[in-house]
């Protein structure tokens, strides 16, 4: 398996556009989940899902976030309108269970909005 | 929601020598405790797990403890070598909360 692959890497936008982030999970783990990583706030849990679920997103922000799970093999995070504090690193992680257990996370997509 | 709460911030040993990152939680009913390691500019990659079960466990160099009475976790790294510096989060199990990490900086 190539693991958990997000894209794009990196996306520079200016204020005001949507931006939306796209992972494909591992094959056979039912959950997925969204975090945002900054310097001030660290890892931050935005939203998860069992088996293409919210389960819990008291940690997206602000109505400005979205995040779907169409079906097992890919998720997306939107963000319309963008604001230049969205500017952060957004990791997709996937697990074979919620609370126990590995999580493994793709590379990352570094947004940077000016 | 759980808490969890990671000391030091910042970590700076001589080569050579030990390390210990130390967590606490907030959650009685946690039962797993991972430590997660994040090279610069990479993605954090889980470095070792305990479960409630056990009160520490061993993988070469680093070892995992727990106190569940005190409600604390620690991560133990010896004979430190410069392959070791990075941000190590330790991860609350019941809300997947992240400690804030701890930068540790090996000094050759």
């Amino acid at each position: 398996d190539a693991g958990v692959i997000q894209s794009p890497r990196h996306e520079v936008t200016e204020m005001g556009q949507e931006v939306t982030l796209r992972c494909k999970p591992i094959s056979g783990h039912d959950y997925l989940f969204w975090y945002r990583q900054t310097m001030m706030r660290g890892l931050e849990l935005l939203i998860y899902f069992n088996n293409n679920v919210p389960i819990d997103d008291s940690g997206m922000p602000e109505d400005r976030f979205s995040a779907k799970m169409p079906n097992a093999s890919f998720s997306t995070l939107k963000i319309q309108p963008s604001e230049p504090r969205d500017s952060a690193v957004y990791f997709c992680a996937t697990s074979g269970g919620a609370s126990t257990g590995e999580l493994f996370f793709g590379e990352g997509s570094r947004l940077t909005v000016l | 929601g759980e808490n969890v709460e990671q000391h030091p911030s910042t970590l700076s040993v001589q080569e050579g020598d030990s390390a210990v990152i130390k967590c606490t939680y907030s959650d009685s009913a946690s039962n797993y405790f991972p430590w997660y390691k994040q090279e610069l500019g990479k993605r954090p990659q889980l470095i070792i797990d305990i479960r409630s079960n056990v009160g520490e466990k061993k993988d070469q160099r680093i070892a995992v403890t727990l106190n569940k009475t005190a409600k604390h976790f620690s991560l133990h790294i010896t004979e430190t070598q410069p392959e070791d510096s990075a941000v190590y989060f330790c991860q609350g199990a019941q809300k997947l909360v992240f400690g804030q990490g701890t930068r540790l900086t090996i000094n050759p």
